[in-house]
């Protein structure tokens, strides 16, 4: 069965300092690959998305991931963290195959120390 | 343009009772999704619409859940009796239905209804 994994449920930086959140998935057909972001009171808001084109994506707010199909990873990064980005951050799969149904990792909450 | 919204943004009830969930997707969004978030796992897949059609439901936990699309606009899910495990956040997104058959496309979701169960 597909499932998505995300590394560390809370993850601490200092501001300015660089942001990594671990995606691992396992999927037997190729998927598409996300990052939503969940900032408090808010809904889902997509970060960045892998749709089969180039393996580095880049997203918004200054976000990207890189698709590795070797290592059956997706890991988010930022250069440099800002108070802002502190938020909950979710991986999720879908296929064409599967309603294109998202399968969401467990979240990684990203809190930023001044 | 309007997101998806969702009412109500909370709601409290007690064991045995009935809640009906709304969701209004992005106008013109054929693709409906319903999602479930339970306290510390991971957000869930519970049912997929194209427009009025059940198009996916193998994420319903049990028949206590009845989602309906009429008219292939708003959604309603109703949890009819409540149970304590049903407490949790409810998400809902919608996407567009592209010209080439294909479904995907990114999904919009909504703030959610937080469910409390008591």
């Amino acid at each position: 069965a597909q499932s998505v994994t995300q590394l560390g449920s809370h993850v601490s930086v200092s501001e300015g300092a660089l942001v990594l959140l671990r995606c691992n998935y396992s999927s037997s057909v190729p998927p598409y690959l996300f990052w939503y972001v969940q900032y408090p009171n808010q809904g889902l808001q997509l970060l960045l998305k892998y749709t089969s084109a180039a393996t580095l994506v880049k997203g918004i707010n200054g976000f990207e991931a890189e698709f590795k199909k070797s290592e059956t990873s997706f890991h988010l990064t930022k250069p440099s963290a800002h108070m802002s980005d502190a938020a909950e951050y979710f991986c999720a799969v879908s296929w064409m195959d599967s309603s294109y149904k998202l399968i969401f990792g467990s979240g990684t909450r990203l809190l930023v120390r001044p | 343009e309007a997101g998806v919204t969702q009412f109500p943004s909370h709601s409290v009830i007690e064991k045995g009772q009935t809640v009906t969930l709304r969701c209004d997707p992005i106008s013109g969004h054929d693709n409906l999704y319903w999602y479930r978030r339970v306290m510390g796992k991971e957000i869930k897949f519970l049912l997929h619409f194209v427009k009025e059609s059940k198009q996916d439901e193998s994420g319903m936990p049990n028949n206590r859940f009845l989602a309906e699309r009429t008219g292939g606009t708003y959604s309603t899910l109703k949890v009819q009796p409540a149970e304590l495990e049903d407490s949790g956040v409810y998400f809902c997104a919608s996407s567009q239905e592209l010209p080439n058959g294909f479904s995907y496309n990114e999904q919009f979701f909504g703030p959610g209804t937080r469910l409390t169960v008591l």
